[in-house]
């Protein structure tokens, strides 16, 4: 059965310093790959993709992350966080064998202190 | 945000009464989900359509039905609503087809007292 696995219930970091959100998945196959962020009181944003080819992906707001099949881990990255970037983080996985279904983390939520 | 209206964004209701949601987009695509949103629990899919009048249950589908009369509307309704079925209520839609890129509505949070 398809899942998503982020270890890390809640992370905080200072403001400046690099970031690196644990993603890992269970899937039988080359998955689709996901990272949303939500901030309070609204829906999901998406940050980067991963369909194939390059394994490491850039998205939107400074976002990094990188498909390690290896690992079956798909770990977002900042180098330098901004206050802004304080929010809820989600991974997860889509693809032809899910059933028509995104599978979802149980999400990390991110504080950044001044 | 693709166009993804869900309505009402807030709701209270009371225990045993029937309350619909609904989900509106403005771009025609054919894949469309409900999903619930509960602390520790991440994202869980309630139903799914893969066009009109095509649903199907998904992981946590107990008390819900849907139904998609047409392709920029998809209902979402709880039968008799429960306190367990207090939570945030988001819909989202497929582009490019099934589990290529979801995209979402703001979300409905309903309280069941």
């Amino acid at each position: 059965a398809q899942s998503v696995t982020q270890p890390d219930i809640h992370i905080t970091v200072s403001e400046g310093a690099s970031l690196e959100l644990r993603c890992n998945y269970s899937y039988g196959a080359t998955p689709y790959l996901f990272w949303y962020v939500q901030s309070p009181g609204q829906g999901l944003q998406l940050l980067l993709k991963y369909f194939s080819g390059d394994t490491l992906v850039q998205g939107i707001k400074g976002f990094e992350a990188e498909f390690k099949r290896s690992q079956s881990s798909f770990n977002l990255r900042k180098p330098s966080v901004h206050w802004s970037d304080a929010a809820e983080y989600f991974c997860a996985v889509g693809g032809k064998n899910t059933g028509n279904q995104f599978y979802f983390g149980t999400g990390t939520s991110l504080t950044v202190i001044p | 945000d693709a166009g993804i209206t869900q309505s009402p964004r807030h709701k209270v209701t009371e225990t045993g009464t029937p309350v619909t949601l609904r989900c509106h987009q403005t771009e025609n695509h054919r894949y469309m989900y409900w999903y619930r949103q509960d602390p520790g629990h991440g994202l869980r899919l309630i139903h799914y359509s893969y066009g009109v009048k095509d649903t199907d249950k998904g992981e946590v589908s107990d008390g819900y039905s849907v139904s998609r009369s047409k392709t920029e509307d998809f209902l979402l309704t709880l039968e008799s609503a429960t306190s367990s079925q207090t939570s945030v209520y988001f819909c989202a839609i497929s582009v490019g087809g099934p589990n290529t890129e979801a995209f979402f509505g703001q979300g409905t949070r309903l309280t069941v007292v």
